[in-house]
């Protein structure tokens, strides 16, 4: 089955420990993203990567650090976590970015709670 | 970068067609519109994209005006099953690679 899987899905941690949050798709696509929901923000997009070893901000990049090693696979890290980056989290992946602009395939989420 | 705009939140009564709009006004010539759609506690999945010409598929058609500063997706027939936030996103293909979500539309389905 065609698939973005996160994990975990719920995390509860405190300020300052380092966590990761994984994604994984199983579809060979080249472009992934990270994106946080928050109340009345709707949706906002934390890095985006085109193809392995090719990543870039998006619009809220502050705080957040990814990778991309492998196609399939692009961690969100959290070096530092504070308060505010308190949210629900989705990764997403679509087969290309470009001027055909294919449908992105979102995750479950992932609901993040920093004391 | 792109920015579209939505009205907040829509009602519809259930078998009835249902328009949702969208501003872009900002949009540029290679900006491709896209909608998508989130029900509730999941992640949002897509509904329908487009450039310049309308299109349909099995979930909705998509109304694009002649000057591409708006467009409207068209659900034929709500049902209880549409009741979601419809976000109207732009992608950028001049420079970024990145997608520009708003706040969406709360679409509220009566039985």
């Amino acid at each position: 089955e065609a698939q973005v899987t996160q994990n975990p899905r719920y995390l509860i941690t405190v300020t300052g420990k380092k966590l990761t949050v994984t994604c994984s798709q199983n579809m060979n696509h080249e472009y992934m993203s990270w994106y946080r929901q928050d109340p009345g923000l709707g949706l906002r997009q934390i890095y985006y990567s085109m193809n392995v070893e090719v990543t870039d901000k998006g619009d809220v990049p502050e705080g957040y650090k990814v990778s991309r090693k492998e196609k399939r696979n692009f961690p969100l890290i959290l070096e530092s976590p504070s308060p505010n980056q308190t949210s629900l989290y989705f990764c997403a992946s679509s087969l290309l970015y470009g001027a055909s602009s294919y449908e992105q395939y979102f995750g479950p989420g992932t609901r993040l709670t920093v004391t | 970068d792109a920015k579209t705009t939505q009205p907040n939140s829509m009602e519809s009564n259930e078998e009835e067609p249902v328009h949702l709009p969208c501003n872009h006004s900002t949009i540029s010539g290679t900006d491709y519109i896209h909608w998508y759609r989130q029900l509730p506690s999941q992640g949002p999945e897509y509904v329908i994209h487009g450039l310049t010409s309308n299109v349909n598929n099995r979930m909705a058609s998509l109304a694009i005006a002649e000057d591409r500063k708006s467009s409207t997706l068209i659900l034929h027939r709500a049902t209880l099953r549409d009741a979601a936030v419809y976000y109207c996103i732009s992608s950028d293909t001049s420079g970024t690679y990145k997608y520009i979500f708003g706040t969406g539309t709360r679409l509220k389905v009566l039985a």
